[in-house]
């Protein structure tokens, strides 16, 4: 049962452009959410987080986006670099289930200079 | 000067073995984690730790066994290792529960 769901495997933009991560959910009680950049034989590393109570956050190049309404939200990457190339995670909890994170199963983002 | 950090970073071992998995943060965190990511890379929580005590235990084989000497510590042992343990396994820790999590670099575990 995959509350979180990123339902595209894969991702490519031309560097300077703008990327877009996609992610949906399925517990409306989720109030906390997370992206997460992974390197290839490295662990998960935190990006930014969004709480239920606002709808737009951002540090730097990365903004994170949420509909509550559409059980939604969005990483975007303005301008995109080629060192942005990573798998991208996104991961929710709500109080109610125990402040658990689910994770979905991640984007491979690929920036082509 | 890593913040969660575990060993081993590889490990290839034989079905039927005994393996250990030794994890440390030291953010002075409450909360630590055992998450394993499968072949389908699917990134799940296997258990959670309060200051050393088990807070959460997902459905996983008794075959596991965290231990958390102290709150900056959660190992993680496995015993008779199968086939289908193959994965890579992140040790995480975070302030609180429900606080952002922090990984570590990731244990790939290879049982043949």
């Amino acid at each position: 049962d995959q509350q979180v769901k990123q339902n595209s495997p894969s991702l490519s933009v031309q560097e300077g452009r703008i990327s877009i991560l996609n992610c949906d959910y399925t517990n409306s009680m989720f109030d906390y959410f997370l992206w997460y950049k992974k390197y290839p034989a490295e662990g998960p590393t935190f990006l930014i987080s969004i709480s239920s109570i606002k709808d737009k956050n951002e540090d730097g190049r990365f903004t994170v986006f949420l509909n509550k309404s559409a059980k939604h939200l969005s990483l975007h990457i303005v301008p995109s670099q080629p060192g942005d190339s990573a798998v991208y995670f996104c991961a929710a909890s709500a109080r109610d289930t125990g402040n658990q994170f689910y994770f979905g199963t991640g984007t491979s983002l690929t920036v082509i200079p | 000067d890593t913040a969660v950090s575990q060993t081993p970073k590889y490990l290839v071992t034989q079905m039927g073995n005994d393996k250990s998995i030794k994890c440390e943060q030291n953010l002075g965190h409450d909360t630590m984690y055992w998450y394993k990511q499968d072949s389908k890379k699917f990134l799940k929580i296997m258990f959670s730790y309060n200051n050393k005590e088990l807070i959460i235990n997902e459905t996983v084989p008794n075959r596991f066994s965290p231990k958390s000497p102290d709150k900056a510590h959660l190992n993680l042992h496995i015993n008779s290792l199968e086939l289908g343990d193959s994965a890579v396994y992140f040790c995480a820790s975070s302030h609180r529960a429900g606080n952002t999590i922090y990984f570590g670099e990731g244990s790939w575990l290879t049982v043949v």
